[in-house]
């Protein structure tokens, strides 16, 4: 059963320290999203990915988030320095044009910056 | 640009009741139409999608949404709910030929028994 994964699960930490989350997306998954969700926003995308490449970061702070793919099975995402409103669940999700635009999620990363 | 509206920020039934969640996008091109579902604690998972064909779209657990074109809307339902469907739901967009999706607010749906 190919799956997402995330890691960590859940991550609390102080502010001003650097976070990293992790992804592995579904092996054969050619575009790999980054998402951000908490009570205010809802679900925003921060970030998507390519055959590698980063086609879309509109989303994201660039002051303090970078993400990046150094190879086929891995994404990062990166925040430094963290701040308290950084907290909320940052979900990856996987796909392809194969899979009919289907984007298949991870469990997320539950992230508090205090 | 696209968006997506979803009417019902809550929705509370009793169980067995008929529901009926609404969801209206905007997009000046043609687009493609999603409704996935996120229980507590976990990740977003694809209950079913309009991408052509019949405007009738059944998917899993029951569900089951129709493609209103004129009324731009993609209204999801489901005749007999279970204490199981509790969750969020959310209504997601995009445009023929692209993978990036607009999500909805989402609709968190209540079941009482």
């Amino acid at each position: 059963d190919a799956r997402v994964t995330q890691t960590p699960r859940h991550k609390v930490t102080e502010m001003g320290q650097e976070v990293t989350m992790r992804c592995q997306p579904i092996l054969g998954h050619n575009t790999v999203f980054w998402y951000r969700q908490t009570m205010m926003q809802g679900l925003e995308l921060l970030a998507y990915f390519r055959n590698r490449a980063p086609l879309d970061d509109s989303g994201m702070p660039k002051d303090r988030f970078s993400a990046e793919m150094p190879d086929a099975t891995l994404a990062t995402l990166k925040i430094q320095p963290s701040e308290p409103r950084d907290s909320a669940v940052y979900f990856c999700a996987s796909g392809s044009i194969g899979t009919a635009y289907e984007q298949y999620f991870g469990p997320g990363t539950r992230l508090t910056v205090t | 640009a696209q968006s997506v509206t979803q009417l019902d920020s809550q929705v509370p039934v009793f169980e067995e009741a008929p529901v009926e969640l609404r969801c209206n996008y905007s997009s000046s091109v043609s687009v493609y139409l999603f409704w996935y579902v996120q229980y507590p604690n976990q990740g977003l998972q694809l209950l079913l999608k309009y991408l052509s064909g019949s405007t009738l779209v059944k998917g899993i657990n029951g569900f089951e949404a129709e493609f209103n074109k004129s009324q731009t809307s993609f209204h999801l339902r489901k005749p007999s709910v279970h204490i199981s469907d509790t969750a969020e739901y959310f209504c997601a967009v995009t445009i023929q030929g692209a993978q990036k999706l607009v999500f909805g607010q989402g609709t968190r749906l209540t079941i009482n028994p």
